[in-house]
């Protein structure tokens, strides 16, 4: 049981580049979460799914798509990096009906 | 103002010593989050909690709801506890999170 896991843990984009962060749990949860963690603030969500097929916007979802095609993953796409998107990324999970969310390990983003 | 304010931002204190950090809100909530981030990055759960009190080792957390305010509390406090904790509420099943505060126990 690997809970939470990110892919990949580091990257280094230029401006303008794309990418895809990919989080995958195994723990058959319905709920998922793109959170970004920037110094000096809180988490903030970027989008959610509430189940496979369905996505959400969170509080900062411009300049990123997602996409829940499988239940157990939850892609965060880049489609033309910018440098106010370094950050790190965090993914999570959890269950319908529970409040606790189960994280991910991060992803570390420089864009240049 | 931000809903979800902890204090302090950053604390320093000795081994052994009784450590609070607070966490007040403006929103109303089902439930609170407290959880830990250790420097290598990694945010781990501590609590869940939406009334009264939980303990976990050398962990409580209390909460008040007509205050809208919660304490986390650590006791015997060791250079191993040096984290960022993270408050976080929870309003219609969306978590409002606080900026954390960051620990430091020093030998």
């Amino acid at each position: 049981n690997a809970g939470v896991t990110q892919t990949p843990k580091f990257r280094v984009l230029k401006t303008g580049q794309s990418m895809t962060l990919l989080c995958a749990q195994d723990m058959n949860h319905e709920y998922m979460y793109w959170y970004r963690q920037d110094p000096g603030m809180g988490l903030r969500l970027i989008h959610y799914s509430v189940g496979e097929g369905t996505t959400a916007k969170g509080e900062v979802p411009d300049g990123y798509n997602v996409s829940r095609l499988k239940k157990q993953n939850f892609l965060l796409g880049l489609e033309s990096a910018a440098p106010s998107q370094t950050s790190v990324y965090f993914c999570a999970s959890r269950l319908t009906g529970a409040y606790e969310q189960y994280f991910g390990p991060g992803t570390r983003l420089t864009v240049t | 103002k931000n809903e979800v304010e902890q204090s302090p931002q950053n604390l320093t204190a000795q081994e052994g010593e009784f450590i609070t950090i607070n966490c007040s809100y403006s929103v109303g909530i089902s439930a609170l989050h407290w959880l830990q981030q250790h420097p290598g990055g990694g945010i781990v759960s501590l609590f869940m909690l939406s009334s009264g009190k939980k303990k976990h080792g050398r962990l409580i957390a209390t909460i008040n709801i007509q205050e809208k305010h919660s304490s986390l509390h650590i006791t015997a406090s060791h250079p191993r506890d040096s984290a960022v904790y993270i408050c976080a509420v929870l309003d219609n099943y969306q978590l409002i999170w606080g900026a954390g505060t960051k620990l430091i126990i020093k030998p």
